[in-house]
């Protein structure tokens, strides 16, 4: 079946530090990919995603690009902030049943 | 207002307790979704709905049950509680159609389980 496995955290850097968050899927077909990023004592907001191959989401200064060929969907940032410390969780989406499948999560901490 | 609300948003309770978790939307989406959430295990769905007469389980559906009053509403009932459903509980939803759309997430309810 469908999954998606995540770095495990938590991940501590310091501010203006470069971020890799690694995410891996399996899945039959074409899947959207997803990154959600969940605050402190809120629910999950999506940061970005990609529906197709070699697509690249943006937002906020991250980035992820959707590869195929390695099954990989691996968030980046190039300089975090301390405000960007949050649990981001990748996941898939696939087939028509709006279902989406989540990593199990990965904790960012940046200290100052 | 927020988009999609829940409540209560904490909640204490004792085991063998029956307990309704609600939600509310105003995003006019079709597609509601129940999932709980818990440390190192990321997010598991309990039960999705696709309109009032539409539902399905979820990869963790038993010890729970969902009513889908209207399409704006979808509740989350524990009919007798027990310690491991202790667990932030979310609601989501999203359009209707033939793929997969973003998810809009509630703030979440922290539910303990005595």
């Amino acid at each position: 079946g469908n999954s998606v496995t995540q770095m495990e955290g938590p991940v501590t850097l310091s501010e203006e530090a470069f971020l890799t968050i690694n995410c891996t899927y399996t899945a039959t077909g074409y899947p959207s990919l997803f990154w959600y990023v969940q605050y402190p004592g809120e629910g999950l907001q999506l940061l970005l995603k990609a529906t197709k191959a070699d697509d690249k989401g943006s937002n906020k200064g991250f980035e992820a690009t959707y590869r195929k060929e390695t099954t990989s969907f691996h968030l980046e940032k190039g300089s975090v902030q301390v405000s960007d410390s949050a649990v981001y969780f990748c996941a898939l989406g696939s087939g028509n049943t709006g279902k989406l499948i989540f990593g199990q999560g990965t904790t960012l901490q940046v200290k100052p | 207002d927020a988009d999609v609300t829940q409540t209560p948003r904490n909640r204490i309770t004792k085991t063998g307790k029956r307990i309704m978790l609600e939600c509310s939307q105003t995003k006019g989406h079709d597609r509601m979704y129940w999932y709980r959430q818990d440390p190192g295990l990321g997010l598991r769905l309990i039960y999705y709905s696709f309109d009032v007469k539409d539902i399905n389980k979820g990869e963790i559906s038993d010890g729970y049950s969902v009513s889908r009053q209207a399409q704006a509403k979808f509740s989350l009932s524990l009919e007798s509680a027990i310690p491991n459903q202790t667990a932030l509980y979310f609601c989501a939803t999203s359009e209707n159609g033939g793929k997969t759309y973003e998810q809009y997430f509630g703030p979440g309810t922290r539910l303990t389980v005595t």
